[in-house]
């Protein structure tokens, strides 16, 4: 069955210095991948998503995110995070039956020091 | 991206009495739209297909009695959380499919509600 692990629940990092999201997945094909941002009081916006071609690739907001299929992962980087970058962020395969659906991690809850 | 509106964004209601979410694509004729229930800070989980002009799929172990799921046109799915309990006190978000080929769905801004 499809799953997703993001392995850390909830990460602080200072305004300005780098990032990285974890996510791993277990699927038995090429993946459909995504991440999405989710901001209090607000729905769940896309930042990117991979399904085929080339492995590094760039979202909105900076973000970006490098798809390993010998890693089974799909880890989510930004060079210079602002204040603003605090939310709660979901990674997501797709999965399907007959329709399309998604699975989701855990999320990581990303909390900036000023 | 498909925009997405929910109403109410919040309700509040006695137990036993039962809630009707709306979920609405604003500029995109959307034929499959999805509902999810996600807890405090937990992840999204998967309630139910909704097919336009079809039944709707439940996932395993959603009561399609207890959540009802109607999507009568290609911009407008709802769910009815019938005779509720503060058990199903939770946080309501639909989507919408955007593109079948690689499954990309748009998200609403969800529904809080809380069942006293």
């Amino acid at each position: 069955a499809q799953s997703v692990t993001q392995p850390d629940i909830h990460i602080t990092v200072s305004e300005g210095a780098s990032l990285e999201l974890r996510c791993n997945y277990s699927y038995g094909a090429t993946p459909y991948l995504f991440w999405y941002v989710q901001s209090p009081g607000q729905g769940l916006q896309l930042l990117l998503k991979y399904f085929s071609g080339d492995t590094l690739v760039q979202g909105i907001k900076g973000f970006e995110a490098e798809f390993k299929r010998s890693q089974s992962s799909f880890n989510l980087r930004k060079p210079s995070v602002h204040w603003s970058d605090a939310a709660e962020y979901f990674c997501a395969v797709g999965r399907f039956q007959g329709a399309q659906k998604l699975v989701f991690g855990q999320g990581t809850r990303l909390t900036i020091n000023p | 991206g498909a925009v997405v509106s929910q109403h109410p964004s919040w309700v509040i209601c006695k137990s036993g009495t039962s809630v009707k979410i709306e979920c609405r694509s604003l500029d995109f004729q959307a034929t499959t739209m999805f509902w999810y229930r996600q807890f405090p800070k937990q992840s999204l989980m998967l309630m139910a297909t909704s097919n336009e002009g079809s039944k709707a799929t439940y996932e395993q172990g959603v009561e399609k009695d207890k959540f009802l799921i109607n999507h009568a046109s290609l911009t407008l799915s709802t769910l009815t959380v019938t005779s509720a309990h503060p058990e199903d006190s939770s946080f309501y978000i639909c989507s919408v499919l955007r593109d079948r080929a690689i499954n990309e769905q748009f998200f609403g801004p969800g529904t809080r509600l809380t069942v006293l």
